[in-house]
């Protein structure tokens, strides 16, 4: 079975903190996305990763950085937490893009910065 | 830009009720187009999708017909049940972006028995 995991599904930090937020997939995939999601907003993409050491910034990268070290693994991090990042973050992974380019996603991740 | 405009919830329905949540889009190209289901305290998972005009995805009894002339993909299931009770989100996918998926807003269905 498929599988995107996310490190936690709850998180509490505290203004200024750097935080890291881990994903990994099993399925060997190319592409890995990073999303928040906001009551009324939808997703909003932050960053996606293509290859290993790739990184394109989404539509709301402010505040934001990644890693990808590893084609399984794609790490958010905020530098320096504040309290408008409290929010569910959501990551997901496809295979290149095709017609069938289904995005799985991870359970989430609920974080709220104090 | 692209952009994806979802019907405003919450929808709440009582059950054996027949859903339809509209879905339209602009978008660049010629987009595949998704609909994924949020269950509560869940991550997104695919419902159905559809690849060229006319294609209709279907899964689970929900169905949802690629209708390019109106830029619409609205999602119908004829006899909803408490288990459908998520939020559902629309996506286009754009292929010239990387195959980026393009969400709207999301509509929370509450179905009561």
């Amino acid at each position: 079975d498929v599988k995107v995991t996310q490190s936690s599904r709850y998180l509490v930090k505290r203004t200024g903190e750097k935080v890291f937020l881990e994903c990994v997939q099993d399925m060997d995939h190319e592409n890995m996305f990073w999303y928040r999601q906001d009551p009324g907003l939808g997703l909003r993409l932050i960053y996606f990763s293509y290859d290993v050491k790739m990184k394109e910034k989404g539509d709301i990268p402010e505040g934001y950085s990644v890693s990808r070290e590893k084609k399984e693994r794609f790490s958010l991090i905020l530098e320096s937490a504040s309290t408008n990042q409290t929010s569910m973050y959501l990551c997901a992974s496809s295979p290149p893009a095709g017609a069938y380019n289904e995005q799985f996603f991870g359970p989430g991740t609920r974080l709220t910065v104090l | 830009g692209d952009s994806v405009t979802q019907m405003e919830g919450p929808v709440t329905l009582s059950e054996e009720a027949f859903l339809t949540i509209n879905c339209t889009y602009t978008a660049t190209g010629y987009p595949s187009l998704f609909w994924y289901v949020q269950y509560p305290g869940e991550g997104l998972q695919l419902l159905l999708k559809a690849t060229k005009a006319d294609d209709k995805g279907s899964n689970k009894g929900f169905e949802a017909t690629y209708r390019k002339e109106t830029t619409s993909f609205h999602l119908e299931k004829g006899s909803v049940q408490v288990s459908d009770s998520a939020v559902y989100f629309c996506a286009p996918l754009i292929y010239n972006q990387g195959g980026k998926l393009i969400f709207g807003q999301g509509t929370e269905l509450s179905v009561k028995p």
